[in-house]
C-alpha cells in the first residue's frame, strides 16, 4: 500500500529552538517522489521541497533542511531557530500513479515568540 | 505570471443546492487535480483531469459529485445537493505534465465551502 504517516499531530516550540517533522512513507514502487508542502493559517498550500528516490543526499535551504534515509522509509524535515512565521501545518505527500498526491495528516507547528 | 485561481473562494450553500467550484490552471499547464480537505484533516485526492478528459476519478464520490475540464475554460466541481458533510476547503492544482514523473503541483487558494 502506498501510505504516508506523519505520527506527530502538533507540536510547540519556542522561537529560536530547532524542530523536526517527521514523515515515515510506504511504497511499493522502486522510484518515486516525495513532497513538503506548507499551510500557513491564511490557508493555501505553499511548496517547500521534492525529493525524488534516487538521491539520498541531505538538502538544506536557508533554515531549512531534509533527511532522507531509504532504509527507514522517512524524509523528515528539520526547521533551525524557528520563528512565528513558521507556524502552521506542514504536509508530507508521496505521488501515486497519475502523479495523484497521498498527504500524511499533517503536523501543526506552533511557534511561540 | 497569473498562479492558479480559483474563485469563488468561499462558497455559502443550503442544504440540496448545487455548488459548482471553478479552477483555472497556471498559464500552460494542461493537468488539474482536485483535492478536498475536511476539518481538521489532511488533503485527500478526488478527481484527475486532462483537457476534455477525466484521467483518474477514484477519489470522487459515487454519486452527487462530477468534474469537468472543458476545452476551453476553467475546470468545474460541481456538487450537486450538498450536505453538512460536504462542508471543506477544495484545492485545485495544476501541472504542466502528468504521470508519474514527480512532476510538481501547483495549487490554488482553495475554495472554503460552508453548508448550512
Amino acid at each position: 500500500a502506498q501510505k504516508v504517516t506523519q505520527a506527530q499531530t502538533e507540536i510547540s516550540v519556542v522561537e529560536k529552538e530547532d524542530v523536526t517533522l517527521d514523515c515515515v512513507y510506504e511504497t511499493r514502487d522502486t522510484t518515486y517522489y516525495l513532497f513538503w508542502y506548507k499551510q500557513p493559517p491564511s490557508g493555501e498550500l505553499v511548496f517547500l521541497i521534492r525529493r525524488n528516490s534516487f538521491d539520498e543526499q541531505n538538502e538544506i535551504s536557508g533554515r531549512y533542511s531534509w533527511n532522507f534515509q531509504k532504509s527507514t522509509s522517512s524524509f523528515n524535515f528539520t526547521i533551525t531557530a524557528s520563528q512565528v512565521v513558521d507556524s502552521a501545518v506542514y504536509f508530507c505527500a508521496l505521488p501515486r500513479n497519475t502523479d495523484k498526491l497521498i498527504f500524511g495528516t499533517g503536523t501543526r507547528l506552533q511557534v511561540f515568540p | 505570471n497569473a498562479g492558479v485561481m480559483q474563485n469563488p473562494r468561499h462558497l455559502v450553500r443550503r442544504r440540496g443546492q448545487e455548488a459548482r467550484l471553478r479552477c483555472s490552471p497556471m498559464k500552460g499547464h494542461s493537468h488539474v487535480y482536485w483535492y478536498r480537505q475536511l476539518p481538521e484533516e489532511g488533503l485527500k485526492f478526488m478527481v484527475y483531469l486532462q483537457k476534455e478528459n477525466i484521467i483518474d476519478e477514484s477519489g470522487m464520490p459515487k454519486e452527487r459529485f462530477s468534474a469537468e475540464f472543458p476545452k476551453e475554460g476553467p475546470s468545474i466541481l460541481r456538487i450537486q445537493q450538498v450536505v453538512r458533510g460536504d462542508s471543506a476547503a477544495y484545492f485545485c492544482a495544476s501541472s504542466h505534465r502528468g504521470g508519474l514523473r514527480g512532476n510538481e503541483q501547483f495549487f490554488g487558494p482553495g475554495t472554503r465551502l460552508t453548508v448550512l
